[in-house]
């Protein structure tokens, strides 16, 4: 089993629409959780780090579930210019690195 | 500003030939990391250094080599045992040796001539 699961997607919605995508990881005790943005032939930006709590940025919605080992981004309102591919990415314990999933590829439609 | 520096941009290999590709960081983060992309799949972690004068193995290590001599310098060597080196390489650094969020430069372009 992967470290880290995405759905590749591609996942085309109408701009406006709600979308919402899981990434599921594979060990329970990982620590540290984000989700990246990265454009087309462009380098991964930090999108929003995942606390217990759940978090907030704008139309942006991040969920860690520790019980069933996934996060989750909800985009509300989306824009066309959020057509991009997410990263999930997680902190394995007593790694000093991080581990990337393969992405999933969004592309909001007109 | 701060931020991480790759050069060059572009770089195009001839059979045999070793290549090194530059990332500066003055951001004063101990952990530098590169990565490797292939198109449409995701970042695979080549090598990667928490501190002066040590790094690590990643996953795909072979036919590539690293040096940390400065905090703020960690040149990757593509070297001619790297059998299909194009791809697009990508170096990172953080703050937190791991555990916090890293932030990446714009990245390399390799291809084979």
């Amino acid at each position: 089993r992967k470290e880290v699961e995405q759905d590749p997607g591609p996942f085309n919605v109408p701009e406006g629409a709600t979308v919402a995508f899981n990434c599921t990881y594979s060990n329970s005790a990982s620590q540290s959780f984000f989700w990246y943005r990265q454009d087309c032939r462009k380098e991964p930006k930090l999108l929003m780090s995942v606390y217990s709590s759940g978090n907030e940025d704008g139309r942006f919605t991040a969920q860690l579930n520790r019980a069933s080992q996934y996060i989750s981004l909800l985009i509300r309102d989306s824009k066309l210019s959020d057509s991009a591919t997410y990263l999930c990415v997680v902190n394995p314990p007593r790694a000093q690195k991080l581990v990337f999933g393969q992405g999933t590829r969004l592309t909001i439609n007109p | 500003d701060g931020g991480i520096t790759q050069s060059p941009k572009y770089l195009f290999r001839k059979e045999g030939q070793n290549v090194t590709l530059s990332c500066e960081q003055n951001l004063n983060h101990d952990a530098m990391y590169w990565y490797r992309q292939d198109p449409g799949q995701g970042l695979r972690l080549i090598y990667y250094s928490q501190i002066v004068n040590d790094f690590q193995k990643g996953d795909i290590a072979e036919g590539y080599s690293v040096s940390r001599e400065k905090k703020e310098s960690f040149p990757l060597t593509v070297t001619s045992a790297q059998k299909n080196p194009t791809a697009f390489y990508l170096c990172a650094s953080s703050i937190d040796r791991g555990l916090g969020p890293q932030h990446f430069g714009d990245g390399t372009r390799l291809s084979i001539l």
